[in-house]
């Protein structure tokens, strides 16, 4: 899950595996999620978004779900494979405030194991 | 090729040298932003631009500068850079906010 302290949560899976990695956002006006991934040396890559409309989205390999009861966003990641191992930020915005801020967590860091 | 690029990569620099780490994409997106990355703490945005001529605040804006007279362009200047500005710095763009961000590969600032 995220962090609210300096040390970056872990998660380590065997490759083959199913990865859940979890954010807990604040703001319960958010409406619009985004799940990005950083490998090392590189800016982050989009990999899925979900309004909050919705309360599952699937792409290639990866599902996010939305709780907003609970403000909760997850992203499971389907036979992960070593290519995954990287930290992935969820980012929250409220499209429909006064500003356009993008607020991202503080990242999940994923080892997969081969 | 779609891309977002920044120059420098890496600068190393004194307190008070005023620097200006510039931002580009080829992608006609309006929506550019710039983020720094400081470990334990994420990435979080300092300054957003919805379109030309049109910038706004994020969440860390003090010491921080951007202009956005064209489309393409959205550089952050740091007029008086302090050693608590030293950072990895990130420019993103995008059709809107609420469409995924391309980011470029970052730029390593160092001030002493």
């Amino acid at each position: 899950g995220e962090s609210v302290g300096l040390h970056l949560p872990t998660l380590s899976v065997q490759e083959g595996d199913n990865s859940i990695i979890n954010c807990a956002y604040s703001n319960s006006a958010s409406d619009y999620f985004i799940w990005y991934k950083q490998e090392s040396g590189k800016g982050p890559q989009f990999i899925i978004d979900i309004r909050s409309n919705m309360d599952k989205r699937q792409g290639q390999r990866v599902t996010v779900l939305l709780n907003k009861t609970v403000k909760h966003l997850s992203l499971q990641i389907a036979a992960t494979q070593p290519g995954d191992s990287a930290v992935y930020f969820c980012a929250e915005l409220n499209s429909g405030g006064s500003n356009y801020k993008l607020t991202f967590g503080k990242g999940t860091l994923l080892t997969v194991n081969p | 090729e779609a891309q977002v690029t920044q120059n420098p990569r890496y600068l190393i620099t004194v307190t008070g040298k005023k620097l200006t780490v510039t931002c580009s994409q080829n992608m006609n997106h309006e929506y550019m932003s710039w983020y720094r990355q400081d470990p334990g703490l994420g990435l979080r945005q300092i300054y957003y631009s919805m379109n030309v001529e049109v910038t706004d605040k994020g969440d860390v804006p003090e010491g921080y500068k951007v202009s956005r007279k064209e489309k393409r362009n959205f550089p952050l200047i740091l007029e008086s850079p302090s050693p608590n500005q030293t950072s990895l710095y990130f420019c993103a763009s995008g059709l809107s906010p609420v469409y995924e961000q391309y980011f470029g590969p970052g730029t390593r600032l160092t001030v002493t």
